[in-house]
C-alpha cells in the first residue's frame, strides 16, 4: 500500500512569488494535515482538511491557504513568499481523526531566496 | 497554552545500551500520544501510538508508556544500535477543541556510538 506522497521534493522561489505544494494521502484516508518545520522552530501545525473542508488552521497568516480535492488529495498555497517561509513542509493523513495515527509524507523543502 | 516538552535535547550512548527518552505535556485532556522518528532532512516515521485509555505500547525493541494524570510519556529503546541514531519526536493530540492536529515537542537527537 502506497504511503503519503508529496510533490515536488524541492522548490526554490524568490521573495514575493507564490508556491504550490501537493499531497496525496494514503488510500481511504479523508483527513489531511499540513505542518511547517522551520529551522529551530520545531513542527508547527498549519492546516487541517477533512472531507473536502478546511476544519482548522494554525497561527499562520492568510497568505497560507489550501484546499482538498474530491479524491482527498490536497494542495498548500503560499502567496507573497517571505524569506522566513523557507522550511520543510510536511503533509500527513489519517483515517479517523481522534483515534488513528497520522502518517507523514517525505516533505517538500521550500527555499525562498 | 498546550505544550509538549522533550528532555534531553540530545543524547549520546554507546551501542548496546538501553535508553529512555522523556516527553511531558501540559494538559491531560488528550486523545492520544504518538512517537515519531525523523532522519535528517526527511519526513516522520510513526513508531508507536498510545490511546489515552492505554498505559503502554510495544513494537520490537521499543516500548512507550503513558501516564496521563502526570502528563508524561517515555520511550524505552532496548539494546540500542547505530541505526537508531535519529531525532525522536513526541506529539500529542489534545482533546476539547474539536480539532485533531498534533502538538509536537522539539525532539531528542539520539546518537548511538558504535
Amino acid at each position: 500500500e502506497a504511503g503519503v506522497t508529496q510533490s515536488p521534493t524541492h522548490l526554490i522561489k524568490t521573495r514575493g512569488q507564490q508556491a504550490t505544494l501537493r499531497c496525496s494521502p494514503i488510500s481511504g484516508h479523508t483527513s489531511v494535515y499540513w505542518y511547517q518545520q522551520a529551522l529551530g522552530l520545531g513542527l508547527q501545525f498549519l492546516l487541517w482538511y477533512d472531507e473536502g473542508e478546511e476544519r482548522n488552521r494554525g497561527n499562520f497568516p492568510p497568505r497560507f491557504s489550501g484546499r482538498q480535492f474530491p479524491n482527498y488529495s490536497s494542495e498548500l498555497n503560499v502567496n507573497a513568499l517571505e524569506l522566513e517561509d523557507s522550511a520543510l513542509y510536511l503533509c500527513a493523513s489519517s483515517l479517523v481523526p481522534d483515534r488513528d495515527e497520522q502518517f507523514f509524507g517525505p516533505g517538500t523543502r521550500l527555499t525562498v531566496l | 497554552k498546550q505544550e509538549v516538552t522533550q528532555i534531553p535535547a540530545a543524547l549520546s550512548v554507546p551501542e548496546g545500551e538501553n535508553l529512555v527518552l522523556n516527553c511531558s505535556f501540559t494538559d491531560s485532556a488528550i486523545y492520544n500520544l504518538q512517537w515519531f522518528r525523523q532522519d535528517p532532512g526527511k519526513g516522520l516515521t510513526s513508531l508507536l501510538l498510545i490511546q489515552s485509555s492505554q498505559r503502554e505500547q510495544t513494537s520490537g525493541r521499543l516500548n512507550a508508556s503513558l501516564d496521563k494524570s502526570s502528563g508524561r510519556s517515555t520511550l524505552y529503546i532496548a539494546a540500542s544500535q547505530p541505526g537508531d541514531s535519529a531525532t525522536y519526536l513526541c506529539a500529542v493530540t489534545y482533546s476539547g477543541a474539536g480539532s485533531y492536529q498534533l502538538t509536537f515537542g522539539k525532539g531528542t537527537k539520539l546518537s548511538v556510538i558504535p
